[in-house]
């Protein structure tokens, strides 16, 4: 099986562009679709990202998602940052076997 | 609008079984077009995918809970249910029941926590 490594915060002003990165330890990051999560405190998860780079309906256009396969990495972006967007993220895939693997999660803070 | 609400025990003694049940309403668990998940996060941490199940009945569970964890669905009720045994402290946690749909979990239930102590 495999890893996803978040890192574990990161900060950003409001307006600017953050990026969270989640690598993947063995096996092709191209090889199953990575999801992204937002998760706010005390309320369960909602998708960001899924399919890489697909944005749900609702989800603002601030939200991209990409993937690297010379670092083995996936990517979430969030532009024009609002202190909404403070929350939790997950980066999620599956492996060959199709069992849910998370990252361990990267706290946003907009301040 | 498709709604997920866990329910069950929110305190269970070690050693013994925990119990949930899923309800979903405004969708069908007989559906062919989705799977139902569970997942759990212990406090303060990180999310960890416990398993899922078919409308068929045909399940996949984490390799690491595997020995313990069994997923049912009772299409009858629109429900489905986890049972994870021989719990200790370190099975704390919220659980959450959502829905696959092609490898993303689209909609979850609001979460429950379950707390595990004598």
């Amino acid at each position: 099986n495999f890893m996803l490594t978040q890192p574990h915060s990161v900060s950003e002003s409001p307006g600017k562009t953050v990026t969270i990165s989640c690598t993947r330890s063995s096996g092709s990051i191209a090889s199953n679709y990575v999801q992204w999560y937002q998760q706010r405190p005390g309320s369960a998860p909602t998708t960001v990202i899924y399919e890489d780079n697909q944005r749900p309906s609702g989800v603002p256009d601030r939200f991209s998602g990409s993937i690297d396969s010379s670092s083995n990495s996936a990517s979430l972006t969030i532009s024009g940052l609002k202190t909404e967007d403070e929350a939790d993220y997950y980066c999620q895939s599956y492996d060959s076997s199709n069992h849910g693997v998370f990252g361990g999660g990267t706290k946003l803070t907009v301040l | 609008q498709v709604q997920l609400q866990e329910s069950g025990p929110g305190l269970v003694k070690p050693s013994e079984t925990l119990s949930l049940t899923c309800t979903v309403s405004g969708g069908s668990v007989s559906s062919g077009s989705y799977y139902w998940s569970w997942i759990r996060q212990p406090p303060g941490k990180g999310l960890e995918w416990i398993g899922y199940i078919y409308y068929s009945g045909s399940t996949n569970y984490n390799p690491s809970l595997k020995s313990r964890v069994t997923i049912s669905v009772d299409t009858s009720k629109n429900q489905f249910s986890l049972k994870l045994s021989s719990v200790t402290a370190a099975d704390t946690a919220v659980y959450y029941c959502a829905r696959d749909y092609r490898k993303r979990l689209d909609y979850w239930g609001q979460g429950t926590l379950v707390t595990v102590s004598s």
